[in-house]
């Protein structure tokens, strides 16, 4: 069964400063992996996904994300954190032998800018 | 994008009471839809498969006469808990498939049961 692990339930940087949310993943088939953007009380954005194209995902607000292979990650960036980036990041992952629209979730980086 | 839309989006009702919660696609068809839960602070948990026409595949653990789930068109599911007890109290949120690899999301519902 594939499995997200998200390291860190919280991290806090300095606005402008680098973001950097891990994400290692378990999948005995290529997987599908996702990061989600969850503000209070509301469902959730997608930010990017990967879906074996291309290794490195651009996704919205500026976040990417690189499939490793060897390492079994894939680890969210933003090369300058804003204010408004203040939320809960969840990674995911599917893949296609079920429903590649089952999705299960990491447990959830709670992600703080501080001014 | 495609949205799916969750009503309400927050309720609270008295304990012994059942609590019913669509999910619409409103402008695709969803043969399928997922419903999951999240306690506070924590991840969502994937509940259910809402399958149109035929009954639900529930998640290993969850009650499934409890978590009362139809899906009876193709742009509706409705989860409905029976007999709520404050230990029902999260945040439910839907899912209903991309046409590629992952899923649109509701808004989620606030369910508090006192």
């Amino acid at each position: 069964a594939q499995s997200v692990t998200q390291l860190g339930s919280h991290v806090s940087v300095s606005e402008g400063a680098l973001v950097l949310l891990r994400c290692n993943y378990s999948s005995s088939v290529p997987p599908y992996l996702f990061w989600y953007v969850q503000y209070p009380n509301q469902g959730l954005q997608l930010l990017l996904k990967y879906t074996s194209a291309a290794t490195l995902v651009k996704g919205i607000n500026g976040f990417e994300a690189e499939f490793k292979k060897s390492e079994t990650s894939f680890h969210l960036t933003k090369p300058s954190a804003h204010m408004s980036d203040a939320a809960e990041y969840f990674c995911a992952v599917s893949d296609d032998l079920s429903s590649a629209s089952k999705i299960i979730f990491g447990s959830g980086t709670r992600l703080s800018i501080r001014p | 994008g495609a949205v799916v839309s969750q009503h309400p989006s927050w309720v609270i009702c008295k304990s012994g009471t059942s609590v019913k919660i669509e999910c619409r696609s409103l402008d695709f068809q969803a043969t399928t839809m997922f419903w999951y839960r999240q306690f506070p602070k924590q991840s969502l948990m994937l509940m259910a498969t809402s399958n149109e026409g035929s009954k639900a595949t529930y998640e290993q653990g969850v009650e499934k006469d409890k978590f009362l789930i139809n899906h009876a068109s193709l742009t509706l599911s409705t989860l409905t808990v029976t007999s709520a007890h404050p230990e029902d109290s999260s945040f439910y949120i839907c899912s209903a498939p991309d046409r590629g690899p992952g899923a649109f999301f509701g808004q989620g519902t606030r369910l508090t049961v006192v």
